[in-house]
């Protein structure tokens, strides 16, 4: 069984430019979730996508964006890129309203 | 909005003794996960409570959980240096389990 992969493992971008991160769900897994950790801080829940539709989302800005596509991998997209948008991005698979989530081994961003 | 926070933020302990972390959080949930997490590295699942009075142990960590006061701790036993990390708690909403995490223990065991 194939667990929660994420790509690429880390990223530099410059303030302004956009940025999309890649998860492959763990198999089977119909759900998946987005969270953003600033150092130091919790991870903050994003957006859900279940079935290529969003399901729920945080208290996050337009200019982020996703898609989950029929074999039920995931895209996170960042648009005009802030400072403080620099973080590890989480993603995690589920099967649906399951109360087990697995997650990924993370993506660091860092904006400059 | 739901709040999740956790207490203390920072934690220092000696080796071999005892100490609870507090998670308490805003609105109604019968969810509640334990993670750790080392530095630079992902989530790491260590307990999952589903039930009011739910409790749950492996080796020197154990979590419960009151739903009533809203209320989850971790209880560590007899601490050990391969303890050190940052503990979460967090807290499923929705119908998708939308995971709420709180802010963090970081906790150091010194011999």
């Amino acid at each position: 069984e194939t667990g929660v992969t994420q790509s690429p493992t880390h990223l530099i971008k410059t303030r302004g430019q956009q940025v999309t991160l890649r998860c492959s769900s763990q198999s089977g897994h119909n759900t998946v979730s987005w969270y953003q950790q600033a150092l130091g801080q919790g991870p903050q829940f994003i957006f859900q996508y279940y079935r290529e539709e969003e399901n729920g989302r945080g208290n996050f800005p337009p200019r982020f964006s996703g898609l989950q596509f029929p074999n039920y991998s995931s895209e996170l997209n960042v648009n005009a890129l802030e400072l403080d948008d620099s973080a590890l991005y989480l993603c995690a698979s589920s099967f649906w309203n399951s109360y087990e989530q697995y997650f990924g081994p993370g993506t660091r961003l860092t904006v400059t | 909005e739901l709040k999740v926070e956790q207490n203390p933020l920072f934690l220092s302990m000696q080796e071999g003794k005892n100490y609870t972390i507090y998670c308490n959080y805003s609105t109604t949930s019968d969810r509640l996960y334990w993670y750790r997490q080392d530095p630079g590295k992902s989530l790491e699942s260590l307990f999952v409570l589903l039930s009011n009075g739910a409790v749950k142990q492996e080796g020197r960590l154990m979590a419960s959980l009151d739903t009533k006061a809203r209320l989850s701790t971790l209880h560590i036993t007899a601490a050990v240096h391969d303890l050190s990390a940052t503990y979460f708690c967090a807290v499923a909403q929705g119908t998708g389990n939308q995971f709420y995490f709180g802010t963090g223990t970081s906790l150091t065991v010194i011999p």
